[in-house]
């Protein structure tokens, strides 16, 4: 079945540096979703990415989906303390199946 | 989000007991699943169901069962043949046409 690769697993950085987590599968993928999960809660949908070399922008947070749709990145600038939290891709498989990356887990230091 | 209810937010059973988690929803959204997190994992599909009175194994259905007799309802039982069913159970739901799954707060289930 679809699987998707998510790195780090880990990620601790100083409040104001620049986060990326990376989800990488070895099948093109017809899009590609990013969620975010906040200590002790539940998954939040962020974004969906379609289209080949696809870039969206939310303020200080951008996602990418690679010119082959194997790749997709979440970049966020400047983090704050509300970023603390999984964020997790996930690709479908079939039309009704979203299968999930493990996460990247970030912490900030204020 | 606020349309997809599950209780209780924290369980605890004896070890062979069954269980079953609730999860009820108002967004009249066709599709419902059941995921299963263990700390520091991802999110793993144990079933899944597009319409009432049909639903679907995922990649870690045994031990489980569900039904879908209602739209508006998709209960989960963590059946005593479950091996390790400690763990954080979340339920979503999706509307057709759609590919947005939007998740309820979860269960946290503890079997001593």
């Amino acid at each position: 079945g679809q699987q998707v690769m998510q790195i780090p697993q880990y990620q601790h950085v100083q409040e104001g540096e620049d986060f990326t987590t990376y989800c990488n599968s070895s099948t093109t993928l017809s899009n590609i979703q990013w969620y975010k999960q906040r200590p002790g809660g539940h998954p939040v949908f962020l974004i969906q990415l379609v289209k080949s070399g696809e870039v969206k922008k939310q303020k200080r947070l951008t996602f990418q989906f690679g010119e082959a749709k194997k790749n997709s990145s979440l970049h966020i600038t400047a983090t704050q303390t509300t970023d603390v939290g999984t964020y997790f891709c996930a690709a479908h498989e079939g039309a009704q199946k979203l299968v999930f990356g493990q996460g990247t887990r970030l912490t900030i230091n204020p | 989000d606020g349309g997809i209810t599950q209780s209780p937010k924290y369980l605890f059973r004896k070890e062979g007991q069954n269980v079953t988690l609730s999860c009820e929803q108002n967004l009249n959204h066709d599709a419902m699943y059941w995921y299963r997190q263990d700390p520091g994992q991802g999110l793993r599909l144990i079933y899944y169901s597009q319409i009432v009175n049909d639903f679907q194994k995922g990649d870690i259905a045994e031990g489980y069962s569900v039904s879908r007799e209602k739209k508006e309802s998709f209960p989960l039982t963590v059946t005593s043949a479950q091996k390790n069913p400690t763990a954080f159970y979340l339920c979503a739901t999706r509307t057709s046409g759609t590919d947005t799954q939007y998740f309820g707060p979860g269960t946290r289930l503890t079997v001593l």
